[in-house]
């Protein structure tokens, strides 16, 4: 089975852009959910998708937003850019049943630049 | 709120030394424990989990055994090799039904021959 993919892997933006990033997971799997990766924050939730609804949401500003669609491909988008956005973004994704424990399966990230 | 907290790094080593990364954690009920590892460039790669008390998760030579008493997952190895080398994450799913990964900070592995 092919893993979960990302898209696209490197991204050059500055300030006050807006980006979106894509994230196909593994047949069959219907969980996506996303994760910002900075050296000082560490890995933070930013938002699940199941079934085209969003189930749960980190603190994260409304300028992060996600979306999820009938075939489970996921896109989250960021609007109007700041410095502090520049991150790995990474995709995760789960089983269909995914319950408590299930584990998550990630995709190898985004990694955007904001100038 | 939930938290993860694990041992500051870089831990360094000598191939076939014993390796043990401390975790412990902050959470409400019994959440799932798991350890991911991040090599250079990449995403991050389930290693081991427990989904209960005194389970024990393993895979590749590590183990993790999940201590209600003192909430605790630490990471052994009995021995480790070059190729060990990259940041380990312990993480919390809270018992929620949601998808919802929460991280400790990291430690960097260097194991040299």
């Amino acid at each position: 089975k092919a893993g979960v993919t990302q898209t696209p892997r490197y991204l050059i933006k500055t300030r006050g852009q807006q980006v979106t990033l894509s994230c196909s997971p593994i047949s069959g799997h219907r969980s996506v959910s996303w994760y910002q990766q900075t050296p000082g924050q560490g890995l933070q939730f930013l938002f699940e998708y199941f079934s085209e609804t969003q189930r749960n949401k980190g603190n994260f500003p409304g300028r992060f937003s996600g979306r999820q669609f009938s075939n489970s491909r996921s896109e989250m988008n960021v609007s109007t850019l700041e410095l502090g956005d520049s991150a790995l973004y990474l995709c995760a994704s789960s089983p269909p049943l995914a319950g408590p424990g299930e584990t998550q399966y990630f995709g190898p990230g985004t990694r955007l630049l904001v100038l | 709120g939930d938290s993860v907290t694990q041992m500051e790094g870089p831990v360094t080593l000598s191939e076939e030394a014993f390796l043990t990364i401390n975790c412990t954690y902050t959470a409400t009920g019994y959440p799932s424990l798991f350890w991911y590892v991040q090599y250079p460039g990449e995403g991050l790669q389930l290693l081991l989990k427990a989904t209960k008390a005194d389970d024990k998760g393993s895979n590749k030579g590590f183990e993790a055994t999940y201590r209600k008493e003192t909430t605790s997952f630490h990471l052994e190895k009995g021995s480790v090799q070059v190729s060990d080398s990259a940041v380990y994450f312990c993480a919390l799913s809270p018992n929620t039904g949601f998808q919802k990964l929460v991280f400790g900070t990291g430690t960097r592995l260097l194991v040299s021959p």
